[in-house]
């Protein structure tokens, strides 16, 4: 079955840029959204942003100024850049393929939730 | 900006009692669009229900979901040892194009 690996560095200097790549295995990239979503020390999730396997994102409005998601279809694989991090960046960062069916016919969709996650990868922003 | 507000923050029960967890959103959400994770310390989430009722691939049926509009609910009919954990709702497609509650922690009396 598909899983999801992420990968990088474990810490990054504040005000530098952090990346992640999430490799998927298992399966083909294609015809599918990829989310990334944090979960800070102790507190809740929060998703970052997602990317279709053709390039569209959609960003957290939040974040949107610092955050670059990009995929890699002949790597199988998807990235995450956030830029400008501060010590709030901390976080375990998660990817989940997020199953989202579009319906040609009206442009419409049907959600079938984050249905694979990666083990998630933690992040420390220090210097 | 739609808001997904859980409640209660806690729930204390013991395994065999039935947990009742409560997601209401600031505004309307299609229950299309409306998603129920769990998350144990030190692991992922797994997706148990989406589309506010149906119940993901492996998920036992003691998981149900119900709700419309702004009010959904996640009830856990028997309480087995291995469901004390983190619960969170989820909603796509408003914005932010996808939006987490806070969770709700269960945990053993």
């Amino acid at each position: 079955q598909v899983q999801l690996q992420e990968s990088g560095p474990g810490l990054v200097k504040p005000s530098e840029t952090l990346s992640l790549t999430c490799t998927v295995s298992g399966g083909s990239i294609s015809s599918y959204y990829w989310s990334w979503i944090r979960q800070p020390p102790g507190k809740g999730l929060e998703w970052i942003g997602y990317i279709y396997y053709s390039g569209s994102t959609n960003y957290n409005p939040s974040l949107k100024s610092r955050v670059t998601i990009s995929v890699d279809t002949s790597k199988n694989q998807f990235s995450l850049k956030l830029s400008s991090v501060t010590a709030a960046d901390t976080a375990v960062y998660y990817c989940a393929r997020d199953l989202v069916v579009v319906v040609a016919a009206t442009g419409g969709y049907y959600y079938y939730g984050m249905d694979v996650w990666g083990q998630g990868t933690t992040v420390t922003v220090s210097s | 900006e739609i808001v997904l507000t859980q409640s209660p923050g806690t729930l204390s029960l013991s395994p065999g009692e039935r947990a009742t967890l409560s997601c209401r959103a600031s505004q309307s959400v299609s229950s299309s669009y409306l998603a129920w994770y769990q998350q144990k310390p030190g692991q992922a989430p797994r997706l148990l229900i989406y589309g506010a009722s149906s119940r993901a691939t492996g998920i036992p049926d003691r998981f149900s979901g119900s709700g419309s509009g702004t009010d959904f609910t996640l009830t856990i009919s028997r309480l087995e040892p291995e469901d004390f954990a983190v619960y969170y709702c989820q909603q796509y497609g408003s914005s932010p194009r996808e939006t987490f509650g806070q969770g709700t922690k269960v945990e053993i009396k």
